[in-house]
């Protein structure tokens, strides 16, 4: 059964400081890795999009970073802002494109 | 503007009655999903559709049931056999297959039965 776990569940971190987000899935074959945005009470909205021969990919402060081999993601969040408070969703869509995988999610909560 | 779009925002329904929430895109998009989220919990599956007449169940469909008359609408009941339907719900729909399929979301229905 395809699988996506996110760590950790939860993250609290002060204005200024960076994360690291992480995602492994066990989705097969593989088509693509999207890193989505959620904001309380609102739709997901995707960051990111990480391909088979990607390795990296940044929007802004957002890194993301692919292994295929390991069939691992991470997302870096640079010099953390309040308004990173929300929570990180990793989705996995198989190669197909017929199926997508939903994480847990990640709830990051930025203090000043 | 295209988009995918939910209603209402916020909806209250009595123990015992039916209640169906709305979902519309003007994306063209085949694939079309429900999901449920609970406080503090991802999101899970209700229904899904990939073609319009065509729907199967999620993780999670005992409860609710959906129809796929028109391509553009995916709308969800949420029936009185569903013993905790208050929750946020999620609509999305997806681009085609391929490299780089993208789910778009919907605002969201927050349901509270009271």
């Amino acid at each position: 059964k395809n699988q996506v776990e996110q760590s950790p569940q939860s993250l609290i971190i002060l204005e200024g400081k960076n994360c690291t987000l992480q995602c492994n899935y066990t989705v097969s074959p593989f088509s693509n890795l999207r890193w989505y945005k959620q904001d309380t009470g609102r739709g997901p909205v995707s960051l990111t999009i990480m391909t088979f021969s990607e390795n990296t990919k940044s929007n802004g402060r957002y890194t993301a970073t692919l292994d295929a081999d390991t069939k691992q993601s991470s997302l870096h969040i640079t010099a953390s802002q309040l308004s990173d408070s929300a929570s990180y969703i990793c989705v996995v869509s198989d190669y197909a494109g017929n199926m997508l995988t939903f994480g847990g999610g990640t709830r990051l909560m930025v203090k000043p | 503007d295209g988009g995918i779009t939910q209603s209402p925002k916020y909806l209250f329904r009595k123990e015992g009655q039916n209640v169906t929430l709305s979902c519309e895109q003007n994306l063209n998009h085949d694939a079309m999903y429900w999901y449920r989220q609970d406080p503090g919990q991802g999101l899970r599956l209700i229904y899904y559709s990939q073609i319009v007449n065509d729907f199967q169940k999620g993780d999670i469909a005992e409860g609710y049931s959906v129809s796929r008359e028109k391509k553009e609408s995916f709308p969800l009941t949420v029936t009185s056999a569903q013993k905790n339907p208050t929750a946020f719900y999620l609509c999305a729909s997806r681009s085609p297959p391929g490299v780089n399929t993208e789910a778009f979301f919907g605002q969201g229905t927050r349901l509270t039965v009271v």
